[in-house]
C-alpha cells in the first residue's frame, strides 16, 4: 500500500507570495490533517478534513486555508507569505481521524525569503 | 489552555539500558494519548496508542504507561539500541465538539543511544 505523498518536497518563495501544497492520503483514508513544524514551536495543528469538510482548525491566521477533494486528496494554501511561515509542513492521513493512528507524509519544506 | 510537556529535550543513554521518556499534560483529560517517532528529515511514525482506561500497553521492546491522576505518560524502550536514536513525540487529542478533534503534540525528546 502506498504511503502518504506530499508535493512539492521543497519550495522557496518570497514574502507576499502565496503557495499551495498538496497531499495524497493512503488509499481508503478519509481524514487528512495538516501540521506546521518549526524548531521553536514543534508540531502545531493547522486543520483536519474529513469527507471534504473541515472538522477542526488550529490557532493560525486566516491566511492559512485548506480543502479536501472527493478522492480525499487535500491541499493547503498560504497567502501573503511571511518570513515566519518558513517551516516543514506535514500532512497526515488516517481512516477516520479519532482514535486512529496517523500516517505522516515526508513533508514539504517551505522557505520564505 | 491545554499544555503538553516532554520534560527532556535530549536524553543520552548507553546501549542495552532502558530509556524512559516523560510526557506531562495540564488542564485537560484526554481520552487517549499517542507516541510517535521522528527521524531527521522525515515525518513522524506512529508507535503506540493508549486509552484513558488503560494503565499500560506494550509492543515488543516498547512500553507505555498512562496515569490520568498524575496527568502523565511514561514511554520506555528496553534493551535500547543505537537504531532507537530519534526524536520521540507524545500527542494527545483535544476534543472541541461532537466529531471534532485535534492532536496536540509535545515538542519531543531527542534520544541518543550510545554504543
Amino acid at each position: 500500500k502506498a504511503g502518504v505523498t506530499q508535493t512539492p518536497r521543497y519550495l522557496i518563495k518570497t514574502r507576499g507570495q502565496q503557495v499551495t501544497l498538496s497531499c495524497s492520503p493512503i488509499s481508503g483514508h478519509r481524514s487528512v490533517s495538516w501540521y506546521q513544524q518549526t524548531p521553536g514551536q514543534g508540531l502545531q495543528f493547522l486543520f483536519e478534513y474529513f469527507s471534504e469538510t473541515q472538522r477542526n482548525k488550529g490557532n493560525f491566521p486566516g491566511r492559512f486555508s485548506g480543502r479536501q477533494f472527493s478522492n480525499s486528496r487535500s491541499e493547503m494554501n498560504v497567502s501573503t507569505l511571511e518570513l515566519g511561515d518558513s517551516a516543514l509542513y506535514l500532512c497526515a492521513s488516517s481512516l477516520y481521524g479519532d482514535y486512529n493512528e496517523q500516517f505522516f507524509g515526508p513533508g514539504t519544506r517551505l522557505t520564505v525569503l | 489552555s491545554q499544555k503538553i510537556e516532554q520534560n527532556s529535550e535530549a536524553l543520552n543513554i548507553q546501549e542495552g539500558k532502558t530509556a524512559t521518556l516523560t510526557c506531562n499534560y495540564t488542564n485537560y483529560s484526554p481520552a487517549y494519548l499517542q507516541w510517535y517517532r521522528q527521524d531527521p528529515g522525515r515525518g513522524p511514525v506512529f508507535l503506540l496508542l493508549i486509552r484513558e482506561n488503560e494503565k499500560e500497553k506494550r509492543k515488543e521492546r516498547l512500553k507505555v504507561t498512562f496515569d490520568t491522576t498524575l496527568k502523565q505518560s511514561l514511554f520506555h524502550i528496553t534493551a535500547s539500541q543505537p537504531a532507537d536514536s530519534a526524536t520521540y513525540l507524545c500527542a494527545l487529542e483535544i476534543r472541541s465538539g461532537a466529531g471534532s478533534y485535534q492532536l496536540t503534540f509535545g515538542k519531543g525528546t531527542k534520544l541518543s543511544v550510545i554504543p
